[in-house]
């Protein structure tokens, strides 16, 4: 059974910094790519970013929003993604969940609140 | 304009067919694109439930009734979810997805749908 289980999420202040993390079983995890998407409270889905795998370099993208304040990594070892994000701003207040959305793997998210 | 664009809202009766459309930014053509659907009840996650592009290139989510079925409407430049014999469980949020080449991952504003 495929599962990927967020957590890290929680209150951080505006202008703070928050790291997210995703483990996941049931599937080859290194051989997938590994998005991270959030929701804000009453919106749709946004993508963030993902990383590639490793024959594709661990390239990583990421949604004009957050390009230079979040950054994905990777450890195949451990079958985890991971999202730091830094200098947060309310409107990055979202259930943030880690996903292969390609293949509809996704976890059941994990909230941040970015408020003072 | 949005590279994705739903109705905000949907309702029908038990037991009747609903398509829900997808209705791509004019210059984008639905004929290139897999169109991805999500379904969501409120406090879980996105549930994948199929992708098309073609009768040739379709896939069904792994336990999605075969109700659920895809198609294009290339006139409107739309891709569209076919949902037969709706049920009470059926009511939930829509979202359509595709993956754009400068965008990455782009999701449709959702449907929600009401079955009366």
């Amino acid at each position: 059974e495929v599962q990927l289980v967020e957590s890290g999420g929680g209150l951080v202040q505006p202008g703070g910094s928050l790291r997210l993390s995703c483990v996941a079983s049931g599937f080859i995890f290194s051989d997938h790519y590994m998005d991270w998407v959030r929701q804000a409270p009453g919106k749709g889905l946004e993508w963030v970013g993902r990383t590639k795998n490793k024959a594709n370099g661990y390239t990583t993208e990421y949604a004009a929003s957050v390009k230079g304040r979040f950054t994905i990594s990777r450890d195949d070892s451990k079958n985890s993604v991971y999202l730091q994000m830094n200098s947060l701003k309310t409107e990055d207040t979202a259930v943030y969940y880690c996903a292969d959305a390609g293949v509809g793997y996704w976890g059941q998210g994990t909230l941040v609140t970015v408020s003072s | 304009q949005a590279v994705l664009t739903q109705p905000a809202s949907l309702s029908a009766s038990p037991g009747a067919s609903v398509s829900l459309t997808c209705t791509l930014r004019s210059g984008i053509n639905v004929g290139t694109y897999r169109i991805y659907w999500y379904q969501q009840k409120p406090g879980s996650p996105p549930q994948y439930l199929l992708r098309y592009k073609s009768d040739s290139d379709k896939q069904q989510g792994s336990g999605v009734p075969s109700r659920f079925s895809g198609s294009k409407d290339a006139s409107a430049n739309a891709g569209i979810l076919l949902i037969s014999g709706l049920q009470s469980e059926d009511e939930a949020d829509y979202y359509c997805m595709i993956w754009d080449s400068s965008a990455y991952w782009v999701f449709g504003g959702g449907t929600k749908l009401t079955v009366l």
